[in-house]
């Protein structure tokens, strides 16, 4: 079942911050982050365990409650590199990664 | 090493004829996904392969959809009769497994079916 993202879209000014969610309805096994510029494939940015788990990438982080079945991406200090959309891709047991609609994020000097 | 690979890059082709998708997975990576992307929209799962076999076919949306891996490596993804509403970007991913690892994905076939 597919997560859902929000908010859809967002924009941003250089260095501020911006928070993307992902909920689910089923127990999950672990969030998965991506990232895609238009014109390219997804690009991974990290991946997150059940159990509270937080990690961090440059001033990208991201936080997974696995009671809640959320996952949230924190943004700081945005740049406009920063700028594409954000899927978010969930696993619950054996079943493979399922992706949401995605978080279109924009960031304007 | 070389990434994940896709062929071709962009296919056009006129209403009910069938095309054929190809996927070169990252050497030693065991798992195989295809997606589908339709213009601004998200990542729609089609299938998952594990080695050779499908466990998972249940995102392909018709029968005129199929899909095979040989050798554990390459993957085909074929669709039949294909209609205007398959014109989308096919992606390929692979990973090292099912599960918590890193997926990779191709640069995906570009399909207009005009």
């Amino acid at each position: 079942q597919q997560p859902v993202q929000s908010p859809q879209a967002v924009i941003l000014r250089e260095g501020e911050d911006a928070v993307i969610n992902c909920s689910s309805s089923k127990a999950l096994y672990s969030v998965h982050w991506y990232r895609q510029k238009h014109g390219e494939a997804p690009v991974f940015l990290m991946i997150l365990l059940k159990g509270g788990e937080q990690k961090g990438h440059d001033k990208i982080s991201a936080s997974f409650n696995e009671k809640k079945q959320q996952s949230s991406l924190y943004l700081t200090a945005s740049q406009l590199s920063y700028s594409g959309t954000y899927f978010c891709g969930t696993e619950a047991g054996n079943t493979p990664l399922v992706f949401g609609k995605g978080t279109r994020l924009s960031v304007i000097a | 090493g070389a990434g994940v690979s896709q062929s071709p890059s962009n296919k056009v082709t006129e209403k009910g004829k069938d095309v054929e998708l190809r996927c070169d997975p990252i050497s030693g990576h065991t798992a195989l996904y295809w997606y589908r992307q339709s213009l601004g929209q998200g990542l729609e799962f089609l299938i998952y392969f594990q080695g050779n076999s499908a466990p998972d076919k249940s995102g392909l949306p018709s029968d005129r959809f199929s899909a095979e891996r040989t050798g554990g490596s390459v993957s085909t993804l074929t669709i039949q009769r294909t209609q205007q509403e398959d014109s989308a970007v096919y992606l390929c991913a692979s990973s090292l497994g099912q599960g918590a690892f890193q997926k990779y994905f191709g640069p995906g076939t570009r399909l207009t079916v005009t």
